[in-house]
């Protein structure tokens, strides 16, 4: 389909361990949105980007979240060093504009630190 | 004290009723305000904008209230298909990217 892709959509890691969550948005959508929502819990922004552009990263938990889209397109959410608090799916939007009530969501990274 | 709060549920509801669940803010600087719904394990999609005099969307009733900020959903001759969580959401003050999100409240509908 032509929709936000995500991958993988689990994974389970071992505390300490650096995991990468992709997302492929889509096509000609210029911005793009991670998200973290834990079990229960409404979605939580982390980060905004514009094209390849970090317009925000205000929401990022602390300095072992860091995400990139180096071409525009793509975009790779890196956590180091997880830890259990880790723990959530977390979701990326692309949208044409920058309201994000416009994006269309993936369906999510499910992550587990064990 | 959260920025956005709702009743985490569940409402159960037999098919056909009405149902009505609120959602309120604290952040009076809150300007837009929306309802999503999420189905189990999905990602949430767009249910609808709440506009200040209120809308309407086939079953669906949004309305605002500024003076007791608070946001209401009403849902007419539910159907099983409207089982879900439905998240009130609102855009940060100022900002036109940045959602605040409810925690959601969660809806089964049963026959």
């Amino acid at each position: 389909g032509a929709g936000v892709s995500q991958s993988p959509r689990y994974k389970v890691a071992k505390r300490g361990q650096d995991v990468a969550l992709r997302c492929d948005p889509i096509s000609g959508h210029v911005s793009l949105f991670w998200y973290q929502q834990a079990l229960g819990q409404g979605p939580e922004f982390l980060t905004y980007f514009q094209n390849e552009a970090q317009l925000d990263k205000s929401g990022l938990p602390s300095d072992r979240f860091f995400a990139e889209r180096p071409e525009g397109s793509v975009s790779t959410l890196k956590i180091q060093r997880t830890q259990q608090e880790d723990s959530a799916v977390y979701l990326c939007a692309s949208g044409l504009q920058g309201t994000s009530t416009e994006a269309f969501f993936g369906q999510g990274t499910r992550l587990t630190v064990v | 004290r959260k920025e956005v709060e709702q009743d985490p549920g569940p409402f159960n509801v037999p098919e056909g009723a009405t149902v009505a669940f609120n959602c309120t803010y604290s952040n009076s600087a809150s300007q837009s305000f929306f309802w999503y719904r999420q189905d189990c394990r999905k990602e949430p999609k767009l249910l609808m904008s709440v506009y200040s005099s209120g809308n309407e969307d086939g079953r669906f009733t949004a309305q605002l209230n500024r003076a007791s900020q608070y946001i209401s959903l009403l849902i007419r001759d539910s159907k099983l298909s409207d089982s879900a969580t439905y998240l009130c959401v609102s855009l940060l003050g100022g900002s036109n990217y940045q959602l605040i999100w409810g925690a959601g409240t969660k809806l089964i509908i049963k026959p």
